[in-house]
């Protein structure tokens, strides 16, 4: 059974540009969660989606969205980039049946922004 | 104060030795608790799952639970240099009408051969 696939793996932006990061989740898995983990912060939550629609969000700003498509992939998007926003982006996937913590996590794209 | 506390280490330790790792949290409707692994450049993988209190063992991994402390471990035996990664506990329940997830921010731990 495939994992969790993101794309890109690694990119380079530079302030003020946007970026889109891809995720597939395991196949049959509804759910998918995206993360932003930087060395300060460590894992911080930034939206789920369920059967395309959000169902949970984090505390982070309108510059942050995702979406969900009817096969489950998703993607995020961040607009007007900022320094602050080099991370690693995971991307993780669950049955999403109920809500338990066991996630399945993509190995990442890494944004650095310039 | 965080909801989740964890020392982020790092914690190096010889080929061999048993390995304890702990995390804090505030609160307690927290239902159920994880330990993730972290290789460098790698995604989270989930290592170990247990619901409410009490022990769960998987191989050389063993997670433990106290409710009432509101204190979480987990426990490497017979550690191996492949064992140096990044551990992450996390925990999850509903509350209010929403549900929550919150991971610790990870202790790296270092087996020297």
């Amino acid at each position: 059974k495939a994992g969790v696939t993101q794309t890109p793996r690694y990119l380079i932006k530079t302030r003020g540009q946007q970026v889109t990061l891809s995720c597939s989740p395991i196949s049959g898995h509804r759910s998918v969660s995206w993360y932003q983990q930087t060395p300060g912060q460590g894992l911080q939550f930034l939206f789920e989606y369920f059967s395309e629609t959000q169902r949970n969000k984090g505390n982070f700003p309108g510059r942050f969205s995702g979406r969900q498509f009817s096969n489950s992939r998703s993607e995020m998007n961040v607009s007007t980039l900022e320094l602050g926003d080099s991370a690693l982006y995971l991307c993780a996937s669950s049955s999403g049946r109920t809500n338990t913590g066991e996630l399945f996590f993509g190995e990442g794209s890494r944004l650095t922004v310039l | 104060q965080k909801e989740v506390e964890q020392d982020p280490g790092p914690l190096s330790v010889p080929e061999g030795a048993i390995v304890s790792l702990n995390c804090t949290y505030s609160n307690s409707a927290f239902q159920y608790f994880m330990w993730y692994r972290q290789y460098s450049r790698k995604g989270p993988e989930l290592l170990m799952y247990t619901y409410s209190s009490g022990n769960k063992e998987d191989g050389r991994f063993t997670a433990q639970v106290d409710k009432s402390s509101k204190y979480i471990s987990l426990f490497i035996r017979d550690s191996q240099p492949s064992d140096s990664a990044t551990y992450l506990c996390a925990m999850s329940g509903q509350m209010d009408s929403s549900y929550k997830l919150i991971f610790g921010s990870g202790t790296r731990l270092l087996v020297r051969p």
